[in-house]
């Protein structure tokens, strides 16, 4: 069975600080991972997606196959990077066709002044 | 596009009654996901549809909960009855099909707030 486990349920660091969110995961198949962020009073959104290879925000995250990692880091944290981040993996059923999300249980970022 | 519209935005009620929470998908989207979010366990899936079928309820917790989807704009998640160990924050999502069967990103309703006493 699949499992994400995000380490650190709470993260605070100053502004202009480097800023790194730590996911493992467990899954047999090929894994898609993905980090999905919560800003105050806001939905659930998707940040960004390891198969894109993008930086958003100025977060990136690599996918590690060895270290069944993909942790997200920022160079430079900014105050409106104070969120709930919650690292996802995406898997599939035997036939292939259908998929679900299976989250960490999440960490809050605090940026301090 | 106002995304995926989910209500009542807050229930409160007591233990032993029929809750029945809302959902509308983004029109277009084929899959439609249920999930449950607390401090103790997280964001935990609870079922998925999709085209309308549902595919996985392996995250129902008991029989007390259940969830249908009549058609292509509408989902609903019932608990019957309540107790207080529901209280949570329920989330819809919805999404659609990618390449090659794997989905795009998921997108999230408002959460409807659930209290029960």
């Amino acid at each position: 069975a699949q499992r994400v486990t995000q380490p650190e349920k709470l993260l605070s660091v100053f502004k202009g600080a480097p800023v790194e969110l730590k996911c493992n995961y467990s899954y047999s198949g090929s894994p898609e991972l993905f980090w999905y962020v919560q800003y105050s009073r806001q939905r659930l959104q998707l940040l960004l997606r390891h198969i894109s290879r993008e930086s958003i925000k100025g977060f990136t995250a690599d996918l590690n196959k060895g270290e069944t990692s993909f942790h997200l880091k920022k160079p430079f944290a900014q105050e409106e990077d104070s969120a709930m981040y919650y690292c996802a993996l995406s898997s599939k059923n035997s036939g292939g066709s259908n998929y679900k999300l299976t989250f960490g249980k999440g960490t809050l970022l605090t940026v301090n002044p | 596009d106002a995304g995926v519209i989910q209500s009542p935005r807050h229930e409160v009620t007591e233990m032993g009654q029929e809750v029945t929470l809302r959902c509308k998908p983004i029109s277009g989207h084929d899959y439609l996901f249920w999930y449950r979010q607390t401090m103790m366990r997280g964001l935990e899936l609870l079922i998925y549809f999709n085209n309308n079928v549902p595919i996985d309820d392996s995250g129902m917790p008991e029989d007390r909960f259940s969830a249908k989807m009549p058609n292509a704009s509408f989902s609903t998640l019932k608990i019957q009855p309540s107790e207080p160990r529901d209280s949570a924050v329920y989330f819809c999502a919805s999404s659609r099909t990618g390449l090659a069967g794997v989905g795009y990103e998921q997108y999230f309703g408002p959460g409807t707030r659930l209290t029960v006493t």
